[in-house]
């Protein structure tokens, strides 16, 4: 009964390729969030989703398209994949971005990209 | 824009004793909100406690309390009687009245606790 899980664990591919993470959230929560976490452990917000509509885009790449089918979902598309990509990429939700409900993650995606 | 900084890279406590792991955010928000998480080893982030600019008293959840000296602007975590499973990345994040739709995160502090 996990609260937020995300696929997969593990993702290793080649440089160039097309890659997608899928993220889904049993909460009720209206928001979602992608983060990138590098390799020095620093957590990075990438996007945020209110109730299916794109709320940040933190000057990320356009190689990475987030898409949220319904509120439930939010998936991470990268295409081109690059070495500088590698990084843990970890879904979070929450019910009130504004107050003092705390965000839910996923257990992270660890993307190697060789 | 919010800013957390975390100036304890590593921190080493004896197991049954407290550790302060220190906090600082920078915030022009009147209102915002103060989390600590925790990154074991393998990998998730674990939500410990949370402190509102609002609120009067210090939250405390079970072994964690948070130090919060707002004109410090500081949000200290301590964790009292420390164990082994304690052992894991800690980060500071917030989130302030313009910026709700994201944490910001410190660089954390890796807090190993010893037998």
């Amino acid at each position: 009964d996990t609260a937020v899980s995300q696929t997969p664990k593990y993702l290793v591919t080649q440089m160039g390729n097309d890659k997608s993470i899928k993220c889904e959230q049993n909460l009720g929560h209206d928001t979602m969030y992608w983060y990138k976490q590098d390799s020095k452990k620093f957590l990075k917000i990438m996007f945020s989703y209110n109730n299916k509509e794109l709320i940040i885009n933190e000057t990320v790449p356009n190689r990475f398209s987030p898409k949220s089918p319904d509120k439930a979902h939010l998936n991470l598309h990268i295409n081109s994949l690059e070495l500088g990509d590698s990084a843990v990429y970890f879904c979070a939700s929450s019910q009130d971005p504004g107050g003092r409900t705390e965000a839910f993650f996923g257990q992270g995606t660890r993307l190697t990209v060789v | 824009a919010q800013k957390i900084t975390q100036t304890q890279p590593g921190m080493f406590v004896q197991e049954k004793e407290a550790v302060t792991l220190d906090c600082t955010y920078d915030t022009s928000d009147p209102s915002y909100g103060l989390f600590w998480y925790k990154q074991p080893s393998s990998g998730e982030m674990i939500f410990l406690i949370y402190q509102g600019s609002y609120d009067q008293q210090n939250a405390t959840e079970g072994r964690y309390s948070l130090n919060f000296q707002k004109a410090r602007k500081s949000a200290n975590l301590v964790i009292s009687a420390s164990q082994l499973g304690d052992s894991a990345m800690y980060f500071c994040a917030t989130h302030s009245g313009g910026s709700n739709y994201k944490l910001t995160f410190g660089k954390g502090t890796l807090l190993t606790v010893n037998p």
